[in-house]
């Protein structure tokens, strides 16, 4: 039972270029959730995904898709990165409630 | 508009000395105030679940409270184990999506 698993841990990109942070959980929950966290702000919900098949925008969808791939697995792109995407990226499950499971985060830095 | 704050934005502690964090709310009817613990490096790990004043929660020595506008995680005798940033969040009935605080930075001194 390994809860929710992320790819890459750490990622450096160059302006411009593209990439897809993959996301998986083990659990059955039916919510997946993209956030992302910057020092001295909270986590910000950047797209999630109620149920398989769905997907709607958070607070900061610019820059970002997303594919609900499965039930298990919900990935995001970022088709053009740009600096102000340097962040820590953090996948989550959950029933549908607040009571999430977290990923371990990927680390973007672009220059 | 739907705001949290956490305060103080960190906390430092001898080990053994008792002290509350503080997470304000604002928001048009609460679902629920949940809070998660966060280490470095790691993704946050869920805490408690509240859903309306009164209510308290207990997890060895982490004991959250609610008021209708504010909630406390208050750690009691606390050891260096337990030096973590502790993030609040809070649940709308209106909006599906959770509101974070920038959370309080706790580090426990032996």
């Amino acid at each position: 039972n390994a809860g929710v698993t992320q790819t890459p841990k750490f990622q450096v990109l160059k302006t411009g270029q593209s990439m897809t942070l993959q996301c998986a959980q083990d659990m059955n929950h039916n919510s997946m959730y993209w956030y992302r966290q910057d020092p001295g702000m909270g986590l910000r919900l950047i797209y999630y995904s109620a149920s398989e098949g769905t997907t709607d925008k958070g607070e900061v969808p610019n820059g970002y898709n997303v594919s609900r791939l499965n039930k298990r697995e919900f990935s995001l792109r970022l088709e053009s990165a740009a600096p102000s995407q340097t962040s820590v990226y953090f996948c989550a499950s959950s029933e549908g409630g607040g009571r999430g499971v977290f990923g371990p985060g990927t680390r973007l830095t672009v220059l | 508009e739907d705001q949290v704050t956490q305060s103080p934005e960190a906390l430092r502690l001898q080990e053994g000395e008792s002290s509350s964090l503080n997470c304000s709310y604002t928001v048009s009817g609460l679902r629920g105030l949940f809070w998660y613990r966060q280490d470095p490096g790691k993704g946050p790990e869920f805490l408690f679940t509240l859903y309306s004043a009164g209510e308290e929660k207990e997890k060895e020595r982490l004991k959250a409270t609610l008021t209708k506008k504010e909630s406390f995680l208050h750690i009691t005798a606390p050891k260096p184990e337990d030096s973590a940033t502790y993030l609040c969040a809070v649940q709308a009935d209106s909006n599906y999506q959770l509101i974070w605080g920038a959370g309080t930075k706790l580090i426990i001194k032996p």
